[in-house]
């Protein structure tokens, strides 16, 4: 089973510039996840979606952070413009959220590697 | 803010010893869970435990959770040079319990 991918896995971008991350997550998995992960720190999740629509985003940065999730598959998360403070790895998760089971297992990509100049 | 704290931050041991991580969060959760995460491997769930259930086990780890003390630790037994890595309890909430709030690990090294 081919697990979560993401790309690209480093960036390096000066302050004020845009970036922009995709994230193809396990064959039929319904649920995805975005994570920020500073240096030292466990990840935050940012933006949760179930298929093609936003369960939860209130840690999302929506002055400049933007995802979506065309067709309930792939998902692409966007900084614009980026600041320093945005340096980290975006770690994008999956899960299969059967129905009736509380809490499931994420299967989480490489992540990609932020650098904000 | 992160909702789960673990304990120690660090965690150095001889292989073959056991290890012992401890998680503490403040708020109502109905699971929690463990990843693991290395350079080599990225993040992996290791390990679920529900609200109603009070220990689990997956081969050499054991779970244990007391919702009352709101806390949970994580045993590696007989430890390897390969369970090098950073350890995160994660509370989940939400409808589902998908909703993760990750600590901020302990690093554990085991060496040979």
């Amino acid at each position: 089973e081919a697990g979560v991918a993401q790309s690209p896995r480093y960036k390096i971008i000066e302050k004020r510039q845009s970036v922009a991350f995709w994230c193809n997550p396990i064959s039929g998995h319904a649920t995805l996840y975005w994570y920020q992960q500073i240096l030292g720190q466990g990840p935050k999740l940012l933006i949760q979606f179930q298929n093609n629509g936003v369960v939860d985003d209130s840690q999302l940065p929506k002055d400049r952070f933007s995802a979506e999730r065309l067709k309930g598959v792939d998902s692409t998360l966007k900084i614009q413009p980026a600041k320093l403070e945005d340096s980290a790895v975006y770690l994008c998760a999956s899960s299969s959220g059967v129905r009736g089971k509380v809490g499931h297992e994420q299967f989480f990509g490489p992540g990609t590697r932020l650098t904000v100049l | 803010s992160q909702q789960g704290e673990e304990d120690p931050q660090a965690l150095s041991i001889q292989e073959g010893e056991n290890a012992t991580m401890n998680c503490s969060y403040k708020t109502s959760i109905n699971n929690l869970q463990w990843y693991r995460q290395n350079s080599g491997r990225g993040l992996v769930h290791l390990i679920l435990i529900r609200s109603n259930e009070r220990e689990k086990h997956s081969g050499r780890l054991r779970v244990t959770l007391d919702t009352s003390k709101k806390s949970s630790s994580l045993l590696i037994t007989a430890s390897r040079a390969a369970d090098t890595a950073s350890y995160f309890c994660a509370t989940g909430r939400g409808n589902a319990g998908n909703m993760l709030t990750f600590g901020g690990g302990t690093r554990l090294m085991v060496k040979p």
